[in-house]
């Protein structure tokens, strides 16, 4: 398996613009998870989906923040408009059900989101 | 809520030695599961070693291993005979056996191993 895949892996925009970062979970895993890294807060969970159902937005930062799952081999998240404070990694884990608990979650390799 | 607490942001060892990183954890729970996780350079966040809070007997993978102690609430890691590619971030998580399918993380610790 290739293990979840994130694009792209680096990102730089112009405060203002909208950003759209990409990720394909492990085919067969059912659940999905939305992370941002900074050296402040360390790792945050966004957002996460069971069976391409959102179930908790409650880390959703602000309303400029969007994710969607509209399959289960891909999820979305968007930021629009952009500011430099949304400077981050993104990273999007996936796990299979109540079994995935005990296993962990596997990691992407993250987007590095640089806002400028 | 559940909370997980490294103490040590830092730690440097010598190569082929050991070294032990601390992790307590807040929960009024009482089945979960506990996880070390690594960061290296590359980003890439790697599980080291997972622990179940019903399981009495510490976990093992190779070189690693843990002190689990449920009453104290610690989930220590002990990295024996460390090497230069142990050189990266250690995350301990926790995450409950029922509920919310929430992966806590704690702020992480920068370990470096010096040849």
């Amino acid at each position: 398996d290739a293990g979840v895949i994130q694009s792209p892996r680096h990102e730089v925009t112009e405060m203002g613009q909208e950003v759209t970062l990409r990720c394909k979970p492990i085919s067969g895993h059912n659940s999905l998870f939305w992370y941002r890294q900074t050296m402040m807060r360390g790792l945050e969970l966004l957002i996460y989906f069971n069976n391409n159902v959102p179930i908790d937005d409650s880390g959703m930062p602000e309303d400029r923040f969007s994710a969607k799952m509209p399959n289960a081999s891909f999820s979305t998240l968007k930021i629009q408009p952009s500011e430099p404070r949304d400077s981050a990694v993104y990273f999007c884990a996936s796990s299979l059900g109540r079994r995935g608990r005990s296993n962990g979650y596997t990691f992407g390799s993250g987007t590095r989101l640089t806002v400028v | 809520a559940q909370t997980v607490t490294q103490s040590q942001p830092e730690m440097s060892v010598q190569e082929a030695e050991t070294v032990t990183l601390s992790c307590t954890y807040d929960t009024s729970e009482n089945n979960y599961y506990l996880f070390w996780y690594k960061q290296p350079p590359s980003r890439q966040m790697i599980l080291v070693i997972r622990q179940e809070a019903y399981k009495q007997q510490n976990a093992t993978e190779n070189r690693f291993s843990v002190n689990f102690q449920k009453a104290a609430k610690s989930f220590s890691l002990k990295i024996s005979d460390s090497q230069l590619g142990d050189t990266a971030m250690y995350f301990c998580a926790f995450i409950l056996q029922g509920g919310s399918e929430k992966l806590v993380f704690g702020k992480g610790m920068k370990l470096t191993v010096n040849p």
